[in-house]
């Protein structure tokens, strides 16, 4: 079944270094993979996602990932964070379930952004 | 802005009573998914609805329901609350509900059980 793990519940970084956070995913066949960024009292939105096309992903606010089979993973990176960027990052994997397709999320990286 | 809404924001009851929830998916979007949020169980799946019809169940309680209707809208019925029930509950829409459409998510109702 496809699943994803997100390494460390917490990340801390300092304005203008570069931010990485980890994915890796569980999974038979190739997988679809997403990531969301979800800001305080919001709901989750897209960043971006992986759909076979190219292993490297760009999205939105400058964040990028790239999807490496060898090691089952899909990792997120930034090269400069910004304050802006304090959130609560899920890695995702449709799920097939009876027919359709389910968003499964990870647990969560919150990302904390020091001046 | 998502396109998605979600009506109430906020919510307060007491344990043992019944709230229903109202999501009102994207212009168009047929598949509508149910989650919780709390602290300890992250973000969990509940139900999925696609065009009116239940098409697949997560970790939803038998206190739990949800439909949805022939304009699309869906609602999230919780039952005989109890304090274990507090958490955001987020819907989210998407088109057709494939492998590889992103899900669109309102901003939640957080719901409180005193």
């Amino acid at each position: 079944a496809q699943s994803v793990t997100q390494l460390g519940s917490h990340v801390s970084v300092s304005e203008g270094a570069l931010v990485l956070l980890r994915c890796n995913y569980s999974s038979s066949v190739p997988p679809y993979l997403f990531w969301y960024v979800q800001y305080p009292n919001q709901g989750l939105q897209l960043l971006l996602k992986y759909t076979s096309a190219a292993t490297l992903v760009k999205g939105i606010n400058g964040f990028e990932a790239e999807f490496k089979k060898s090691e089952t993973s899909f990792h997120l990176t930034k090269p400069s964070a910004h304050m802006s960027d304090a959130a609560e990052y899920f890695c995702a994997v449709t799920r097939a379930s009876g027919g359709s397709y389910i968003p499964t999320f990870g647990r969560g990286t919150s990302l904390i952004v020091h001046p | 802005d998502s396109g998605v809404t979600q009506t109430p924001k906020h919510l307060i009851t007491a344990t043992g009573q019944r709230v229903t929830l109202r999501c009102s998916p994207r212009s168009g979007d047929l598949s509508v998914y149910w989650y919780q949020q709390s602290l300890d169980q992250g973000l969990q799946f509940l139900i999925q609805y696609y065009n009116g019809e239940e098409r697949a169940k997560g970790n939803i309680l038998e206190r739990f329901s949800a439909q949805q209707f022939p304009d699309l809208h869906s609602e999230l019925n919780l039952s005989s609350l109890e304090l274990g029930d507090s958490a955001l509950y987020f819907c989210a829409s998407s088109p057709m509900g494939t492998v590889n459409t992103e899900a669109f998510f309102g901003q939640g109702t957080r719901l409180t059980v005193v």
